[in-house]
């Protein structure tokens, strides 16, 4: 099992419908959570930080963390064209038994349809 | 304004050739980080580094080598011995020992010739 798992995408939803990304992980250890935007052939821009159980809202986007079952997601309301990119989820996870390093899944692109 | 300023932009290796990307932050951050990443795939840890004088292996160093001679510098060389070199690396950093997100830098994509 990877550390940090996404579903497997590409994702399409129409403009002005709800995106709904997710991610699971592997250490029940890990604490901090982070949802990263990232268009093509640019760098990976923070949009999201969670350390909580339950949802915690930020505009348009609200993340949502269930430490007992192990997964992160991230739903983006009314979307737009412009959300329209590579969303990568990371958590501090144990990497390779050595300290607790911040771990990427492999990325879900979304496509939101004019 | 702070941020992290990765140098150059593209560059391109020839066989057998060592190359060195530049990250340099303001943030005053403490902890530094190198990452690769290949299409379609997520970030993959090379180096990171927490203190000055120090750095730690990642996931996949091999055929990479990194210093730490200043704060506000961490720069990487990719050496003659990473056979497949192409990719986007990303420089990242963040305070240390903390709950707080990485902050990335605008990254270089690197080339075989």
């Amino acid at each position: 099992q990877k550390e940090v798992e996404q579903n497997s995408g590409p994702l399409s939803v129409p403009e002005g419908a709800i995106a709904s990304l997710n991610c699971t992980y592997s250490d029940r250890g890990s604490q901090s959570f982070f949802w990263y935007r990232q268009y093509s052939g640019k760098s990976p821009e923070l949009i999201m930080s969670i350390y909580s159980n339950g949802d915690k809202e930020d505009g348009r986007f609200t993340a949502q963390l269930n430490k007992a079952s192990q997964y992160v997601s991230l739903l983006i309301r009314d979307s737009q064209p412009s959300d329209s990119a590579t969303y990568l989820c990371a958590g501090d996870v144990f990497s390779s038994g050595s300290a607790r390093q911040l771990t990427f899944g492999s990325g879900t692109q979304l496509t939101v349809l004019p | 304004d702070g941020g992290i300023t990765q140098s150059p932009k593209y560059l391109f290796r020839k066989e057998g050739q060592n190359v060195t990307l530049s990250c340099e932050q303001n943030l005053n951050h403490d902890a530094m980080y190198w990452y690769r990443q290949d299409p379609g795939q997520g970030l993959r840890l090379i180096y990171y580094s927490q203190i000055v004088n120090d750095f730690q292996k990642g996931d996949i160093a091999e055929g990479y080598s990194v210093s730490r001679e200043k704060k506000e510098s961490f720069p990487l060389t990719v050496t003659s011995a990473q056979k497949n070199p192409t990719a986007f690396y990303l420089c990242a950093s963040k305070t240390v020992n903390s709950n707080q997100p990485q902050h990335f830098g605008d990254g270089t994509r690197l080339s075989i010739l």
